[in-house]
């Protein structure tokens, strides 16, 4: 079974630094995707970020950007120019993929990292 | 609709009611996933359907809990004779579905999230 591991469960920043939240996960599949959410006070699920398994360029939006090392299954998260509204708790998911049969796979979310950020 | 519309968005309980929670997905969306959340916690997978076709119900904890789709949109998650435990926010999420075999490398079909439905039973 697979599982995502999130060995951070409490971050700090001070405002607009960088800061790396870790995810490191356990599959035997060769073909999956990798996402960040973010869960602000509001308990919203936000997509952060999202990775291909197949594709080898990291992934990146604006301020996000990931780190991700297949062979080590790993996937970090890099948030640069951190601000105030960056505050949340972000958790790691993995998710198979899918089979051109039908059959799609459920996201696996780490426990998570809570995330503060310091003005 | 424009999002994953939960309701009640806030549900008290006494132990031993049923409750029934509903989802309605996006508009056009396929696949519906339910999840709970306990505080502190990431999301733990319950259910999820294709259509109004349960594909994997693994999730869910015991026989209490049980969750329907029938006609391919709306989907209900009953729980019945509630117990204290089972507090926590549900929560429904839906994505597009791709079944040609083009789409085997198309993005990760993202999962949208509705904003839950908390549940606590006293």
């Amino acid at each position: 079974a697979q599982t995502v591991t999130q060995s951070q469960p409490e971050m700090s920043v001070q405002e607009a630094e960088t800061v790396t939240l870790s995810c490191t996960y356990d599959t035997s599949e060769s073909d999956y995707y990798l996402f960040w959410y973010k869960q602000p006070p509001s308990r919203q699920m936000i997509l952060v970020i999202r990775q291909e398994a197949y594709k080898q360029q990291n992934a990146t939006e604006n301020r996000f950007s990931v780190n991700f090392q297949k062979a080590a299954k790993s996937f970090s998260l890099k948030i640069s120019d951190s601000q105030l509204g960056d505050a949340a708790m972000y958790f790691c998911a993995y998710r198979r993929r899918m089979n051109y049969g039908g059959s799609q796979g459920n996201l696996i979310f780490g426990k998570g990292t809570k995330l503060s950020v310091k003005p | 609709g424009a999002g994953v519309s939960q309701s009640p968005r806030y549900k008290v309980t006494k132990r031993g009611q049923d409750v029934a929670l509903r989802c309605d997905p996006i508009s056009g969306h396929v696949s519906l996933y339910w999840y709970r959340q306990a505080l502190g916690q990431g999301p733990e997978f319950l259910t999820y359907f294709n259509y109004e076709a349960q594909q994997d119900k693994s999730g869910l904890p015991n026989d209490r809990f049980s969750a329907e789709r029938p006609e391919g949109s709306i989907s209900t998650l009953t729980i019945q004779r509630t117990e204290q435990r089972d507090s926590a926010m549900y929560r429904c999420a839906s994505s597009l579905f791709f079944k040609s075999n083009r789409d085997t490398r198309s993005p990760g079909n993202t999962i949208y999230f509705g904003e839950g439905s908390w549940l606590t039973v006293v």
